[in-house]
């Protein structure tokens, strides 16, 4: 198993619809996550921290279930500058707080 | 522009000629980690350092593969005798220590294309 999985897509969807992704991730004792976005041929940007009691930013949010080792982000009222691919990301506990990134799943926002 | 800044941009070699790659991390960033991606996969750690010293290497980092930091400041990836599978874009990042936060922030990256 893979220690972050997400379905690589990609996510077809209109301008103004609401598109979900989940990660799960396989280390049990993961301490901190991220969602970051990747636009094609570019560095990876972070676009939000993931806390435990859940986080909101503008039409991006983020919620975390520790339990089902997953982690999810909403996109709300998707625009045409939403389409990139968003990376997961997880920090494990310990040693140098390995850093481990999902595959991405990449969302094309239709007009 | 003070974020991480990486050199060369584009680097174009042929196979068995070595090449060196250059990070600037955030200034007050005194970790530094080195990752490779390839066409549609996220990013793979290779290995990382905490000020000058280098505290974890990948398995994916050959004995072909060196990196230092020697001053803790910039950073250098030098691979030896390139190999096509050498072709990728190699991503720095920096943070800060603990107790964080713990976001990297990465460079614009390194395409290597090995001929």
């Amino acid at each position: 198993r893979k220690e972050v999985e997400q379905d690589p897509g990609p996510f077809n969807v209109p301008e103004g619809a609401t598109v979900a992704f989940n990660c799960t991730y396989s280390n049990s004792a993961s301490q901190s996550f991220f969602w970051y976005r990747q636009d094609c041929r570019k560095e990876p940007k972070l676009l939000m921290s993931v806390y435990s009691s859940g986080n909101e930013d503008g039409r991006f949010t983020a919620q975390l279930n520790r339990a089902s080792q997953y982690i999810s982000l909403l996109i709300r009222d998707s625009k045409l500058s939403d389409s990139a691919t968003y990376l997961c990301v997880v920090r494990s506990s310990g040693g140098y707080q390995k850093v481990t990134f999902g595959i991405g799943t990449k969302l094309q926002v239709i007009p | 522009d003070t974020g991480v800044s990486q050199d060369p941009r584009h680097k174009i070699t042929k196979r068995g000629q070595n090449v060196t790659f250059r990070c600037d991390p955030i200034s007050e960033h005194n970790r530094l980690y080195w990752y490779r991606q390839t066409l549609g996969q996220g990013p793979e750690f290779l290995t990382y350092f905490q000020n000058e010293a280098q505290l974890e290497k990948s398995r994916l980092l050959s004995d072909r593969f060196s990196a230092e930091r020697p001053k803790g400041s910039f950073s250098t990836l030098e691979i030896q005798r390139t190999e096509q599978g050498d072709s990728a874009m190699y991503l720095c990042a920096s943070r800060r220590d603990s107790p964080g936060p713990y976001e990297q922030y990465f460079g614009p990256g390194t395409r290597l294309t090995v001929t």
